[in-house]
């Protein structure tokens, strides 16, 4: 079956743009994650959403970065007033519940602030 | 607070010997899970395994096996007869909830 896809692959912007990165979980899947990595890292954990209710957003490095996630399905990251240092791969995952399921995670999103 | 440690940045090794990858972890909760996924070159994650804290049972799949110790708090990873095709970066993982925290990862290549 489709797994979790992410578009796009890959977006350059200038610093101070506004960039949208999208997520398409596994269809059922109703926990959806946002994770980041950056060069020589793991990821790691910016949000997790069960259903259209961002449950912790504890991982958001400022409130430049937002998700949203209206219908309980497609999810989408806001990062407002990008700097060099949001450049990383942004990662999502969707698992079946929470808790103890394992994650699928997406092809990601390079991002590149010039 | 919860940590995940893999040593080993990289390892390079020759097609068909054997190699470990190490995963030393750390916390306080007594339910939680660990995970093995494989970032290859493509950069998709893809699961390996979940193994939660209550089973120790090693497991074997294929070349592929891991050695869960809660002694001594390791969960390591270990690749028979490796391949060429296994060269990627392997991440260890934990979650006590739904946050993964994952390590640093180790760069394996396989070399023909």
């Amino acid at each position: 079956g489709a797994g979790v896809s992410q578009t796009p692959s890959n977006k350059v912007t200038e610093k101070g743009k506004y960039v949208e990165l999208r997520c398409d979980p596994i269809s059922g899947h109703t926990a959806l994650y946002w994770y980041r990595q950056s060069l020589g890292q793991g990821p790691e954990f910016l949000i997790y959403f069960q259903g259209t209710g961002a449950a912790d957003d504890s991982g958001l490095p400022n409130d430049r970065f937002f998700a949203v996630r209206p219908e309980g399905s497609v999810s989408t990251l806001k990062i407002q007033r990008t700097e060099r240092g949001d450049s990383a791969v942004y990662l999502c995952a969707s698992s079946l519940s929470q808790g103890d399921d394992e994650q699928y995670f997406g092809p990601g999103t390079r991002l590149t602030v010039t | 607070a919860q940590k995940v440690t893999q040593a080993q940045t990289e390892i390079s090794v020759v097609e068909k010997e054997d190699v470990t990858l190490d995963c030393v972890y750390e916390t306080r909760d007594t339910t939680y899970y660990l995970f093995w996924y494989k970032q290859p070159p493509s950069g998709e994650l893809v699961f390996l395994i979940r193994r939660n804290s209550f089973d120790e049972q090693n497991e074997i799949s294929g070349r592929y096996s891991w050695n869960f110790q809660k002694s001594t708090s390791s969960f390591n990873f270990t690749i028979t007869a490796s391949q060429v095709v296994d060269s990627a970066v392997y991440f260890c993982a934990l979650t006590g909830t739904y946050k993964y925290i994952f390590g640093t990862g180790t760069r394996l290549k396989v070399l023909a």
